[in-house]
């Protein structure tokens, strides 16, 4: 496809049940990035991958929060026994080059809202 | 900490009329500002970027200042449409690949 595409766009879960994000980039891209974003708020940095490579999950709130790009394209961001504060537009972008190309474009996906009964 | 800081909140402008939106960083060491245009559920898109040397940049109708001693950026709107109705991100890039973003303002045009 033309842009970044993201499944489910919408998720309603009970509180305690696993979910799983799916994020399919830009074609070629490198670099793929998670984002969460509260209603209301700027998106919040989550993980970073460069191909499969995860180089950066300092954002991940907690280890509920897990994230894998096994083949350097798709990825998939899975949160295990969510919760009411989970509820939120998680975010998904790429960009052509890894690290060291600061000024690279990030591409955005329309996000997947989810949220947690 | 990194932090961004956008001003106003929310703005409500006759369409038509220009706009500017405000942009305060703290985040060091500094790489570039972009400001990007996200519309209701959808992911947002870059409008402008700049980076340390460069003080202003323009794009269509939307042109981003930056004064990289004062660490602030405006995003000013000319003639607004109604299309433009959007929530407004500034976003600062420091170190390896750490973007941190700003709240938002949305933007509101009204006929």
């Amino acid at each position: 496809g033309a842009g970044v595409s993201q499944s489910p766009r919408y998720k309603v879960a009970k509180r305690g049940q696993d979910v799983a994000l799916r994020c399919d980039p830009i074609s070629g891209h490198v670099s793929l990035f998670w984002y969460q974003q509260a209603l209301g708020q700027g998106p919040e940095f989550l993980t970073y991958f460069q191909n499969e490579a995860q180089l950066d999950k300092s954002g991940l709130p907690s280890d509920r929060f897990f994230a894998e790009r096994p083949e350097g394209s798709v990825s998939t961001l899975k949160i295990q026994r969510t919760q009411q504060e989970d509820s939120a537009v998680y975010l998904c972008a790429s960009s052509l080059w890894g690290t060291g190309r600061g000024e690279e474009t990030q591409y955005f996906g329309p996000g997947t809202r989810l949220l947690v009964l | 900490k990194n932090q961004v800081e956008q001003s106003p909140q929310s703005l409500i402008i006759l369409e038509g009329k220009n706009c500017t939106l405000q942009c305060n960083y703290t985040v060091s060491p500094f790489s570039n500002l972009r400001w990007y245009k996200q519309d209701t559920g959808r992911g947002p898109v870059s409008l402008t970027i700049m980076t340390f040397s460069e003080n202003t940049k323009s794009n269509g109708r939307y042109t981003a200042t930056l004064d990289a001693d004062t660490k602030q950026s405006s995003l000013h709107i000319t003639a607004s449409q109604l299309s433009d109705s959007a929530s407004y991100i500034c976003v600062v890039k420091g170190g390896y690949q750490k973007v941190t973003f700003g709240t938002g303002t949305k933007l509101q045009v009204i006929p």
